[in-house]
């Protein structure tokens, strides 16, 4: 169980359009899903926490008109990155929140690959 | 803020050597701390975790204790495996911030036959 989804795996797109991400959790209700992005050998970096039928919180330095973060429903979070440049290439990952007794355990999406052209 | 360092990587091991990958952390208050693994082309996988001071993790043969006095959490294994290669995470939940995590810049790890 556990098992959290994104789509699509990778995506290619022009500069200048929007790209829209999805993240599933699949067996779970999660309350809470959150937004990292990993660059080339580096470690992930906490975008934004998404709870379901609120604004998301973003981490200091995130643009919050450039990555909309929308928590529909308690398995389904999507972001979407609008008038995408070739500098927001990178690797997106998000995770769902799952209480785990004494902690709430994060499950986390295999990624996606966005390349701005 | 709260921070996670990690020793850089990669790291080449043999297989059956010893693992030693070295992460402390900055923080106030009691958070948890965790490691993650990612292997090739997967999403990252919780690989153990402790809660509180003290408290060790371990799972798979890899082992890290949550050391508040010296503000550590190595993840140690003895005797590594080439199915082990991937890159591994130390991260940190700072306590009462609903869960997020903050991440050390990851170590690779290559063991080879």
């Amino acid at each position: 169980g556990a098992v959290v989804s994104q789509h699509p795996s990778w995506v290619i797109c022009k500069s200048g359009t929007s790209v829209k991400i999805e993240c599933r959790s699949l067996d779970f209700q999660a309350t809470t899903m959150f937004w990292y992005r990993q660059f080339p050998k580096q470690s992930l970096m906490l975008m934004a926490t998404s709870n379901e039928g609120s604004k998301a919180t973003y981490e200091q330095g995130v643009e919050k008109d450039k990555f909309l973060i929308n928590h529909a429903s308690l398995t389904l979070s999507t972001l979407t990155v609008t008038s995408a440049h070739p500098e927001d290439s990178s690797f997106y990952i998000c995770s769902a929140s799952r209480s785990s007794g004494t902690y709430n355990e994060q499950f986390f999406g295999p990624g996606t690959r966005l390349t701005v052209l | 803020g709260d921070s996670v360092t990690q020793m850089e990587g990669p790291v080449t091991l043999s297989e059956e050597a010893f693992l030693t990958i070295n992460c402390t952390y900055t923080a106030t208050g009691y958070p948890s701390l965790f490691w993650y693994v990612q292997y090739p082309g997967e999403g990252l996988q919780l690989l153990l975790k402790a809660t509180k001071a003290d408290d060790k993790g371990s799972n798979k043969g890899f082992e890290a204790t949550y050391r508040k006095e010296t503000t550590s959490f190595h993840l140690e294994k003895g005797s590594v495996q080439v199915s082990d290669s991937a890159v591994y995470f130390c991260a940190l939940s700072p306590y009462n911030q609903g869960g997020k995590l903050i991440f050390g810049q990851g170590t690779e790890l290559s063991v080879k036959p």
